[in-house]
């Protein structure tokens, strides 16, 4: 299977920060690399999907970006709503795996 | 407005059996590929199973093969997981999820899933 391994495990940032989150692929992925939102208490949302591309009506100062084995998410500009957990999944090979996920809070 | 909605959840026994469904609505059901994602109590996310749009083909990870069963009725709109040999270590939420080309797009929200004792 392929490991997903994301860091960091949390982070705090201020409003109008810019924050990285990082996922590390244990082989190649070939872009094929997702970054989902949850919120506390509801179901996670697709943010960016092949690596770099914005599902609709996700605010643009969200991003992707990565190539083989490293990918990263970053947020340009904390917001308050943006407090959340953030996983990454790959979908190159069967079974589908996540990372562990990145606890983000506003400082 | 896409809307899925997963019921059957409860609290079951380790070793017996639970259905699960996610009635789908607001896009064209048989059209696309659809799978379970369940979530750990505070923990993360794991792919269950995914089914084609047609039903032909199912795929599923070691951890619940052979226990689980993915299924669906496209004149229904409806998903089923159904799970066999339940396990402490299934006890989740599980949620019924739209797959285009390999990402999650859009989720419900969710049904819980106990298993003990």
């Amino acid at each position: 299977d392929i490991q997903m391994t994301q860091s960091p495990a949390s982070l705090s940032a201020s409003l109008g920060e810019t924050v990285s989150i990082e996922c590390l692929a244990s082989e190649g992925i070939s872009n094929d690399l997702a970054w989902y939102q949850q919120k506390s208490g509801k179901s996670p949302q697709l943010l960016i999907y092949a690596a770099s591309r914005l599902q609709d009506g996700v605010p643009s100062r969200f991003s992707g970006s990565g190539s083989g084995t490293r990918y990263s998410l970053k947020i340009s500009g904390m917001q308050p709503e943006d407090e959340a957990d953030y996983f990454c999944q790959q979908s190159y090979k069967y079974p589908y795996t996540f990372g562990a996920g990145t606890k983000l809070e506003l400082k | 407005e896409v809307q899925l909605v997963e019921t059957g959840g409860g609290l079951v026994q380790p070793g017996r059996s639970l259905k699960l469904s996610c009635v789908a609505s607001g896009f064209t059901f048989n059209n696309y590929w659809m799978s379970w994602t369940r979530q750990a109590p505070g923990k993360g996310l794991e792919w269950v199973a995914s089914i084609t749009n047609s039903g032909g083909s199912t795929y599923y990870p070691d951890s619940v093969k052979g226990r689980f069963t993915i299924s669906r009725d496209n004149a229904q709109n409806t998903l089923y997981l159904q799970m066999n040999s339940l396990r402490s270590e299934d006890t989740a939420t599980y949620y019924c999820t739209i797959i285009i080309r390999g990402t999650f797009d859009y989720w419900g929200q969710g049904v819980m899933v106990t298993v003990s004792s």
